[in-house]
């Protein structure tokens, strides 16, 4: 099965960047979702097909995939950003996630 | 609105069988594949089962597979998740989650989710 990792935990100022990796073999031919959630609510979709964000999500987040890592990358982050974010693919009739990062706001 | 309820969890000793339902309302159901998403407690999020739009393409995960069916009534904008042979690794808050694209498989991403309903496995 196709695994994707993802580091535990990023912290961050606000009004910094954030960068959130997922790594995975040959990542970068395949679509990439990230999912945004906070404590007690349903996951949200932030970014899909690599670097898509669906209506409604701010501009600040953005995404890429290349090689063997794809990237969230949350521009002036807010106290409102700090949640888990998950990513996950399409793989061989399967949808895998990431482990989550868990995003702190400093 | 756009809207996923789902119900049926509850409490079940292990070996026994639960059925899942998710309500979907506010969109064109049968446009859409479905999907059941399930995180146990203080864990991540793991993908259990999805269903093509058409109910002509299913998959499964490999820790469900042979256990779980996966189904869907377009009449009743309706999907369920039929659950035998539970286990308490099988304890989770399971999610209904609609994927992105209209009529496409493999699935692209899911867009809209339910609050979830919990399965307990306990004796």
């Amino acid at each position: 099965s196709y695994v994707l990792t993802q580091p535990p935990s990023v912290s961050v100022a606000p009004g910094q960047t954030a960068r959130i990796t997922c790594g995975g073999n040959n990542i970068g031919s395949k679509s990439v979702h990230w999912y945004q959630q906070k404590p007690g609510q349903a996951p949200v979709l932030v970014v899909y097909d690599d670097s898509d964000r669906p209506s409604g999500i701010p501009e600040r987040f953005s995404g890429s995939n290349s090689g063997n890592t794809a990237t969230l990358t949350i521009s002036r982050v807010e106290a409102g950003d700090e949640a888990d974010y998950y990513c996950q693919v399409w793989d061989s009739s399967s949808a895998p996630f990431g482990g989550g990062t868990k995003l702190t706001v400093l | 609105e756009v809207q996923l309820v789902e119900s049926g969890g509850g409490l079940v000793q292990p070996g026994r069988s639960l059925r899942l339902s998710c309500a979907a309302s506010g969109f064109t159901f049968d446009d859409y594949a479905m999907h059941w998403v399930r995180q146990a407690p203080g864990k991540g999020l793991e993908w259990v089962s999805g269903i093509s739009w058409n109910s002509g393409s299913i998959g499964y995960a490999d820790s469900v597979k042979g256990r779980f069916t996966i189904s869907r009534d377009n009449a009743k904008n309706s999907l369920y998740l039929q659950m035998n042979s539970l286990r308490a690794e099988d304890t989770a808050l399971y999610y209904c989650a609609k994927d992105f694209g209209s009529s496409s498989w493999p699935p692209i991403a899911f867009d809209i989710w339910g609050q979830g309903t919990m399965v307990t496995v306990s004796s």
